[in-house]
């Protein structure tokens, strides 16, 4: 098992641009999250979902749209990058029981 | 809301001593649940333990032990003689039921810093 892969690992953006995060596990597991790690802030949470085709708004989503229309994929999008969205951004999965298990991460920085 | 208080943004000790790291949380759910994270220095998060809120005991797993005390809202966590390995950024975590999504709210993290 691969566990949870994140697409790609590092991405540069121009203010403006727009770009689409890849979140896939091969867990079989109906949550899926995506969080905003910010220094000296912790992981907050930006939109996740509780099975395939659904998805809810977590603590800061505003700027990102998601999409989970496979239940191993779950994707993050911003439509007009703004440099408030240079962050470090994971994805988690989880299947019945509470544990998250987190990806590697993707560090976005917007120029 | 919810809500996690890690009051130690860095910790420093030199290797062999003990070290606890404090966590302090906020809930109105009468269920939920704590975890502690990992995050060495390559950046990936690791998950070390959950306690539900039903289960005080305390738990020891080799050098490290975890004191869950309601009364007090607090789930400290303590290495014993902490090694360099033992040197990264450790998240307390809380998160409700899975009624609510299971979201997890983070505390804001200690960095400990393990040396030589």
């Amino acid at each position: 098992n691969a566990g949870v892969t994140q697409t790609p690992k590092f991405r540069v953006l121009k203010t403006g641009q727009s770009m689409t995060l890849l979140c896939a596990q091969d867990m079989n597991h109906e949550y899926m999250y995506w969080y905003r790690q910010d220094p000296g802030m912790g992981l907050r949470l930006i939109h996740y979902s509780v099975g395939e085709g659904t998805t809810a708004k977590g603590e800061v989503p505003d700027g990102y749209n998601v999409s989970r229309l496979k239940k191993q994929n779950f994707l993050l999008g911003l439509e007009s990058a703004a440099p408030s969205q240079t962050s470090v951004y994971f994805c988690a999965s989880k299947s019945v029981g509470v544990t998250q298990y987190f990806g590697p991460g993707t560090r976005l920085t917007v120029l | 809301a919810q809500k996690v208080t890690q009051a130690q943004t860095e910790i420093s000790v030199v290797e062999k001593e003990d070290v606890t790291l404090d966590c302090v949380y906020e809930t109105r759910d009468t269920t939920y649940y704590l975890f502690w994270y990992k995050q060495p220095p390559s950046g990936e998060l690791v998950f070390l333990i959950r306690r539900n809120s039903f289960d005080e005991q305390n738990e020891i797993s080799g050098r490290y032990s975890w004191n869950f005390q309601k009364s007090t809202s607090s789930f400290n966590f303590t290495i014993t003689a902490s090694q360099v390995v033992d040197s990264a950024v450790y998240f307390c975590a809380l998160s409700g039921e899975e009624t609510s999504g299971s979201r997890l709210t983070f505390g804001e993290g200690t960095q400990l810093t393990v040396n030589p």
